[in-house]
């Protein structure tokens, strides 16, 4: 069956201090990965997304994520956090157009001073 | 930039009335989708609409459930009679990529609360 798991349901960060939230997934076919991010009542807004290719993607806001296909993981970095970045981070997987988007249940990211 | 539109940001009804919650998607969009959240659980696919019909949906979009593009601009979803646990946060999504679910884009959603 396909889906995905976000490990961390809450995790907190140091201001300036490195990120990483885990993602891993299963999915049946090649998979398209993806990484959204969640501010308090804003919408989905895309982060960043692996197809192919290159397998360290990077994205906007600084972010970028390492597609491993041995480990079935994709998971999300950033070198130093800042307290803008405090807000809920989605991994999904999907495929082709029309289809589901599988989400996982996000981690909560709170930035500390 | 272009974004998806969704109205009303907050609804609230009463246990078994009906509730269509609206959306405006970017113009030159051809696939739709309505997802939801319900809190503290993870954004679930409920229906993918392209060319006027229903490309896949979940086991959650059960006969009380419907879409409807009634214009050009509008995807509109429709729960017939609602029940408390369709209490969440409804996005709607739409993208112009005929292949992948690349360029997909979400609204900031309907916080549905069923009373």
């Amino acid at each position: 069956a396909q889906s995905v798991t976000q490990p961390d349901i809450h995790i907190t960060v140091s201001e300036g201090a490195s990120l990483e939230l885990r993602c891993n997934y299963s999915y049946g076919a090649t998979p398209y990965l993806f990484w959204y991010v969640q501010s308090p009542g804003q919408g989905l807004q895309l982060l960043l997304k692996y197809f192919s290719g290159d397998t360290l993607v990077q994205g906007i806001k600084g972010f970028e994520a390492e597609f491993k296909r041995s480990q079935s993981s994709f998971n999300l970095r950033k070198p130093s956090v800042h307290w803008s970045d405090a807000a809920e981070y989605f991994c999904a997987v999907g495929g082709k157009a029309g289809t589901a988007l599988i989400f996982g249940k996000g981690t909560t990211l709170s930035v500390s001073s | 930039e272009p974004e998806v539109t969704q109205t009303p940001s907050h609804q609230v009804t009463q246990m078994g009335q009906e509730v269509i919650l609206r959306c405006v998607p970017i113009s030159n969009h051809l696939y739709f989708y309505w997802y939801r959240q319900i809190l503290g659980q993870k954004v679930e696919f409920l229906v993918s609409f392209y060319n006027n019909e229903i490309s896949e949906k979940s086991e959650i979009f059960d006969d009380q459930f419907s879409v409807e593009r009634p214009d050009g601009s509008n995807f509109t979803l429709k729960i017939r009679s609602t029940k408390l646990e369709d209490s969440a946060m409804y996005f709607c999504a739409s993208s112009n990529d005929a292949r992948t679910n690349e360029k997909l884009f979400f609204g900031s959603g309907t916080q549905l609360s069923v009373l």
